[in-house]
């Protein structure tokens, strides 16, 4: 059983046209919730992490917020170059030195 | 990049033969890990580092050894290569205490025929 769930597995935006990204995540004791934005051909590049529930991070057309249960990465009026596959990681209490258990990503597209 | 650089970044290699993958960091992090990421399997851990000469198994570690004789530098090595570890290989960083994001390479893209 998957502790990180991403979906949609695939988003095709227009430019401009808002949307959101959902994480959701069974892990005990949670650490860290991180966001990473790849590019192909590329390692992860990191955007946020959040803490604690209620948490909310932006940066530029992205802002990420945190439950208990799930993350949402929230995307404000994309732009082309938005493109790229965003995945949720989890870091438990504990375990495997501050290690990532990563979900198999949402794939966005943003078309002019 | 953080300061963070695999070698090689592409391999050819043939089935039964070693290969080593080189991370190597000028951030000083105590963690290193190395990942696997794979069509429909996402990111996954295979070893990780704790310090110099402390690693322990992530994941999906059979098949794989890793060692760690200086801070700096993360060894991946499979010891004798099959074709089901094709794969895209990425080096992490992290260290700090109160944030401990993870840094990523390039990654190294290696084929086992």
């Amino acid at each position: 059983e998957d502790q990180v769930t991403q979906s949609p597995e695939a988003l095709r935006l227009q430019e401009g046209e808002s949307s959101s990204l959902n994480c959701s995540y069974t892990v005990s004791g949670l650490r860290g919730l991180f966001w990473y934005r790849q590019d192909p051909g590329k390692g992860p590049e990191f955007l946020f992490t959040l803490y604690s529930a209620g948490e909310e991070k932006e940066k530029e057309r992205l802002k990420a917020t945190l439950t208990k249960k799930e993350s949402f990465l929230h995307i404000t009026a994309p732009k082309p170059e938005d493109s790229a596959t965003y995945l949720c990681a989890v870091q438990e209490n504990s375990n495997s030195g501050y290690a990532l258990n990563f979900g198999k990503g949402t794939s966005l597209l943003v078309t002019p | 990049d953080a300061g963070i650089t695999q070698s090689p970044r592409h391999k050819v290699t043939e089935t039964g033969t070693p290969v080593t993958l080189r991370c190597h960091q000028t951030e000083n992090h105590r963690y290193m890990y190395w990942y696997r990421q794979d069509p429909g399997h996402g990111l996954r851990l295979i070893h990780y580092s704790y310090g110099v000469k402390d690693t322990d198994k992530g994941e999906v570690s059979d098949g794989y050894s890793v060692s760690r004789s200086k801070t700096e530098d993360f060894l991946l090595t499979l010891e004798s290569a099959t074709s089901s570890q094709t794969s895209v290989y990425f080096c992490a960083i992290s260290g700090r205490v109160m944030n401990t994001e993870a840094f990523f390479g390039q990654g190294t893209r290696l084929t086992v025929v």
